[in-house]
């Protein structure tokens, strides 16, 4: 149980166009996810949270016009990269958990993306 | 505010060896859960164990241990006679309380990279 899926699992694109990622809670309704990106040899940064049918919250320095997520049902949450830039190139990691305003709850990861921006 | 240190950025062991991954954590809140995961080289992160912090008994999960001890702000993580597919990023993270909204962010640590030698 709790499983979660990511897709694309790698993604290579061209700068300024824009990428969507899938992230899908495959056995569980989730009524939060969260959005990560890792660079290579460093921790999770912890880009924003979205609650299924409401505005994501995003972390401060993460611009929310340039990564936009949406969270239409409770088990699937979308982050689309505008305009993708070479920095914009990283690992982005989603995950997934059940309660909300709870302490209990463990995040479930998924299998992360891998986005290349030329 | 809340902060998770792993201290150790790479481990190096044989395998056999038995080894020990610290995590010392800060934090005001009274409530809190902390958290380990696994991210082995395919890029995932795999849960391992969450320990509220009203629990401070050890916990034994066959070659897995972990050591919490709140007068030292610490839980550590213990390997017992290592195998190579221990090799990956071991991440401690702690979940901070949110109050006024609805989310229960994950504080992660840099990780700690163990390579386990056969």
């Amino acid at each position: 149980g709790a499983v979660v899926s990511q897709h694309p699992s790698w993604v290579i694109c061209k700068s300024g166009t824009s990428v969507k990622i899938e992230c899908r809670s495959l056995d569980f309704q989730a009524t939060t996810m969260f959005w990560y990106r890792q660079f290579p040899k460093q921790s999770l940064m912890l880009m924003a949270t979205s609650n299924e049918g409401s505005k994501a919250t995003y972390e401060q320095g993460v611009e929310k016009d340039k990564f936009l997520i949406n969270h239409a049902s409770l088990t699937l949450s979308t982050l689309t990269v505008t305009s993708a830039h070479p920095e914009d190139s990283s690992f982005y990691i989603c995950s997934a958990s059940l309660f909300r305003r709870a302490l209990t709850d463990t995040q479930y990861f998924g299998p992360g993306t891998r986005l290349t921006v030329l | 505010a809340q902060k998770v240190t792993q201290a150790q950025t790479e481990i190096s062991v044989v395998e056999k060896e038995d080894v020990t991954l610290d995590c010392v954590y800060e934090t005001r809140d009274t409530t809190y859960y902390l958290f380990w995961y696994k991210q082995p080289p395919s890029g995932e992160l795999v849960f391992l164990i969450r320990r509220n912090s009203f629990d401070e008994q050890n916990e034994i999960s066959g070659r897995y241990s972990w050591n919490f001890q709140k007068s030292t702000s610490s839980f550590n993580f213990t390997i017992t006679a290592s195998q190579v597919v221990d090799s990956a990023v071991y991440f401690c993270a702690l979940s901070e309380a949110s109050y006024g909204g609805a989310t229960n962010k994950l504080i992660f640590g840099t990780g700690t990279l163990l390579a386990v030698q056969p």
